[in-house]
């Protein structure tokens, strides 16, 4: 079965930092395009960023609104992403979802349940 | 960055009721795009992709439509499942952008 699994959320305060893992199973991780994606209490989805795969160079991109404080990373060797959230601000309280995105048929087609990050003082 | 106008933003139907949703985005992206159901308290599951492919097991009620800049999602006949809010996403260009969201209620 095709499985991804968030964790890490929790409660920080402003300014300091977190790290969110997306455990995945069941397919080649090594193959795929790994996405966070995020949504604010009574709020819409919003793309925060993704990982390319190893034979796509591996390399983040990232929304303008987190670029610089968010840093996502991946070990192919654990089939898990990463994502890092720097800097904490209270409007990064939110609902953590990780997808994963391959060429067509499997797109954004897995999600996990989502982990919950709340910045507070 | 592609902006993806969703509209309506809400909208009240009765079931059984035809109901089309659509997206503009503010430059041409092929056919990549993404539509997504969201219930509350869940994580969004995929419907169309590709503009037109049915997710394998999702009812045919649901289907896309489109390419370019203007697209369409619709249930033909709405049933009590489907009360909850819809996305579209672009992933022709980064950043991905989503719509902002449709939310359909129980007239």
């Amino acid at each position: 079965e095709v499985q991804v699994v968030e964790s890490g959320g929790g409660l920080a305060q402003p300014g300091r930092s977190l790290r969110l893992s997306c455990a995945t199973s069941g397919f080649s991780f090594v193959d795929y395009a790994m996405n966070w994606v995020r949504q604010a209490p009574g709020k819409g989805l919003e793309w925060v960023g993704f990982i390319r795969s190893k034979a796509y160079t591996g390399t983040p991109e990232y929304a303008a609104s987190v670029k610089g404080r968010f840093s996502i990373s991946r070990d192919d060797s654990k089939s898990v992403a990463y994502l890092q959230i720097n800097s904490l601000k209270i409007d990064d309280t939110a609902v953590y979802y990780c997808t994963r995105s391959g060429a067509g048929w499997d797109y954004m087609d897995v999600w996990g349940k989502g982990t919950t990050v709340t910045v507070s003082s | 960055d592609i902006q993806m106008t969703q509209s309506p933003s809400s909208l009240s139907a009765s079931v059984g009721d035809r109901v089309t949703i659509t997206c503009r985005a503010s430059q041409g992206i092929r056919n990549d795009i993404v539509w997504f159901q969201q219930k509350p308290g869940k994580a969004p599951k995929r419907l169309i992709y590709d503009a037109f492919s049915l997710q394998s097991g999702v009812p045919s009620r649901f289907s896309g439509s489109g390419s370019g800049t203007e697209f369409t999602f619709t249930i033909s006949s709405l049933q009590p499942e489907d009360f909850a809010s819809y996305y579209c996403l672009q992933h022709n260009t980064q950043p991905w952008t989503f719509g902002q969201g449709t939310k359909v209620e129980i007239k």
